[in-house]
């Protein structure tokens, strides 16, 4: 299984660019990295996902590292709409402890 | 509009009742999700399903039970034999079983058990 590790919780400002790491050192090499987030009381919502390649939609940016060890979700102005627990997926349907993201005003 | 019903929101049961949690699903996806959420915790899975009449235990099945009769369709029953069932149940559907394709989920139900 492809283990997880992400901090436990981040701080950020609003406005400001945020980098949420993950590491997944045993991906299998066909398995795409996928990132959610979670709002409290509610369901996990997708946000972006990715093979190899950088990726880009309209909430976010995804970095993947040459060797897919590791990925970085990039949210690029903070807003207090982003505050939530992000989940990083190498495993498909597996989720860890995630990331709790604090954006202050 | 297309999407995941969970009902109810809430659920209020009696220790050592058996429980039914409904999930339906509208975008015509073929494989669907359980999973329970403790308070601070992640997602652990419980079962899935990736073609009706067929599923699969995910880490924590022991105590629930499902079902898959129709594809918009995936119960789960919470049984009596699982030792500590309050939590939010969410449950997710996905159009095919390959890494590819991103998850959608339900608003969740929060079970007490009193």
């Amino acid at each position: 299984d492809a283990k997880t590790t992400q901090p436990n919780s981040m701080e950020s400002n609003e406005e400001e660019p945020v980098h949420l790491p993950c590491n997944h050192s045993t991906i299998s090499g066909t398995d795409y990295i996928h990132w959610y987030r979670q709002l409290p009381s509610q369901g996990p919502e997708y946000v972006i996902h990715g093979l190899t390649s950088n990726v880009n939609n309209r909430m976010a940016s995804l970095a993947i590292a040459e060797d897919r060890k590791s990925s970085t979700l990039i949210l690029h102005r903070a807003t207090l709409r982003d505050a939530a627990v992000y989940y990083c997926i190498p495993l498909n349907m597996r989720f860890g402890a995630g990331t709790r993201l604090t954006v202050k005003p | 509009d297309g999407g995941i019903t969970q009902s109810p929101k809430y659920l209020f049961r009696k220790e050592g009742q058996n429980v039914t949690l409904s999930c339906e699903q509208n975008l015509n996806h073929d494989a669907m999700y359980w999973y329970r959420q403790d308070p601070g915790q992640g997602l652990r899975l419980i079962y899935y399903s990736q073609i009706v009449n067929d599923f699969q235990k995910g880490d924590i099945a022991e105590g629930y039970s499902v079902s898959r009769e129709k594809k918009e369709s995936f119960p789960l029953t919470v049984t009596s034999a699982q030792k500590n069932p309050t939590a939010f149940y969410l449950c997710a559907s996905k159009p095919g079983q390959g890494s590819y394709n991103e998850q959608f989920f339900g608003p969740g139900t929060r079970l007490t058990v009193l």
